[in-house]
């Protein structure tokens, strides 16, 4: 599973919170990403980290926001949770060394009421 | 922008049938292919990919085969068994990107015993 822990697994929030999910990996990648997986549109890249400090924005980054403050972290917040941010989150892994393959991590299910 | 379309949505097989799972990509940049499955309540799994150099790639009863002219890929399974329903993604690199991934919509296949 190379190495990667999500939390939290579930999280129901009300509209308006704030929220934060944690992507950890134990085995120093460089290159980390947040998908939001929703029916029908398979999985949508939000942000990702290309090392330390070091991010950019994807597809679907409206909303969203992210930090990488050491190699092992990469933080999404929602600054302020909507209903259309119902969604499962993905975060994936890539080594530098390793071409282009991802590897993801278990999932957070997270539901905005 | 770029996109990734897969064809088609659902597939009904037959166990011991083959299955074919078709991917057309719009950038020309575009080098990596991978092809994940992902089970009911599981993370994206990494089953076969392809680079821009091969045209054809096989691991047991799966296949991957690349036209790059056409710019189309597609994932075959022969001898189908159970085990192989779930939700199969294709994906493609963009070009001139960190190794970003863009994903098709994914296709469900299930497998008759």
């Amino acid at each position: 599973d190379a190495g990667i822990t999500q939390s939290p697994r579930h999280k129901v929030t009300e509209t308006g919170t704030p929220v934060t999910l944690r992507c950890h990996q134990t085995e120093n990648h460089r290159y980390m990403y947040w998908y939001r997986q929703d029916p029908g549109h398979g999985l949508r890249l939000i942000h990702y980290s290309y090392g330390v400090k070091d991010t950019d924005k994807g597809e679907v980054s409206d909303g969203y926001s992210v930090s990488r403050s050491k190699t092992e972290d990469f933080l999404l917040t929602l600054e302020s949770a909507t209903s259309s941010q119902t969604s499962v989150y993905f975060c994936a892994i890539r080594s530098a060394g390793a071409g282009e393959t991802q590897y993801f991590g278990p999932g957070t299910r997270l539901l905005v009421l | 922008g770029e996109n990734v379309e897969q064809h088609p949505s659902t597939l009904s097989v037959q166990e011991g049938d083959s299955a074919v799972i078709k991917c057309t990509y719009s950038d020309s940049a575009s080098n990596y292919f991978p092809w994940y499955k992902q089970e009911l309540g599981k993370r994206p799994q990494l089953i076969i990919d392809i680079r821009s150099n091969v045209g054809e790639k096989k691991d047991q009863r799966i296949a991957v085969t690349l036209n790059k002219t056409a710019k189309h890929f597609s994932l075959h399974i022969t001898e189908t068994q159970p085990e192989d329903s779930a939700v199969y993604f294709c994906a493609a690199s963009l070009g001139g990107s960190q190794g970003n991934l863009i994903f098709g919509k994914g296709t469900k296949l299930s497998v008759k015993p």
